[in-house]
């Protein structure tokens, strides 16, 4: 089982849906967390930090459930940019070790 | 200004060739990474840097040996490469200190795409 786990995808969405990613992690120890987006033949860059209490970045929503060891990512109002691959990432929190779910892609189409 | 260079950007080579990767940072960070992102498109880390010194070590053939002269620089060698070395591999950079929104990020160089023939 891998460390951080998301939805297989691919999610094929029309313009302007709601769509929602899901993430879990097995390390209880982990102490931060991250949305990445990653496009074709591109680096991963970062979407946003996700915070205990939840936050909001436009059209963006990350939840954490530290309880649960899940972690969701909510875009409204998808656009043809947010085509892309989304990585969850957890920091295990020693030695500043980032590990990367396998990621889900997203295709939004008009 | 490139926050987290890396050069080559493409490398092609035959199979049992010795190559080079070399990474620069100015974000004045202190750790430095190398991740590999293989053709099912999964991360993963291979080594961690904090001020020159070797923190993280995952399961990585020592045919592949890291060299961080100073904090803003992590070049990677590889010796005999082998088919399945082909990859793409990413040079990342993050700061232990805790920056004002309350979290340390890690931000990427644009990756090398490696291709042994």
């Amino acid at each position: 089982r891998k460390e951080v786990e998301q939805d297989p995808g691919p999610f094929n969405v029309p313009e302007g849906a709601t769509v929602a990613f899901n993430c879990t992690y097995s390390n209880s120890a982990s102490q931060s967390f991250f949305w990445y987006r990653q496009d074709c033949r591109k680096e991963p860059k970062l979407l946003m930090s996700v915070y205990s209490s939840g936050n909001e970045d436009g059209r963006f929503t990350a939840q954490l459930n530290r309880a649960s060891q899940y972690i969701s990512l909510l875009i409204r109002d998808s656009k043809l940019s947010d085509s892309a691959t989304y990585l969850c990432v957890v920091n295990r929190g020693y030695g500043q070790n980032f590990v990367f779910g396998p990621g889900t892609r997203l295709s939004v189409l008009p | 200004d490139t926050a987290v260079s890396q050069t080559p950007k493409y490398l092609v080579t035959q199979m049992g060739n010795d190559k080079s990767i070399k990474c620069e940072q100015n974000l004045g960070h202190d750790t430095m990474y190398w991740y590999k992102q293989d053709s099912k498109k999964f991360l993963k880390i291979m080594f961690s840097y904090n001020n020159k010194e070797l923190i993280i070590n995952e399961t990585v053939p020592n045919r592949f040996s890291p060299k961080s002269p100073d904090k803003a620089h992590l070049n990677l060698h590889i010796n005999s490469l082998e088919l399945g070395d082909s990859a793409v591999y990413f040079c990342a950079s993050s700061s232990r200190q805790v920056i004002s929104s309350g979290a340390n990020v890690l931000t990427f160089g644009a990756g090398s795409r490696l291709t042994v023939l």
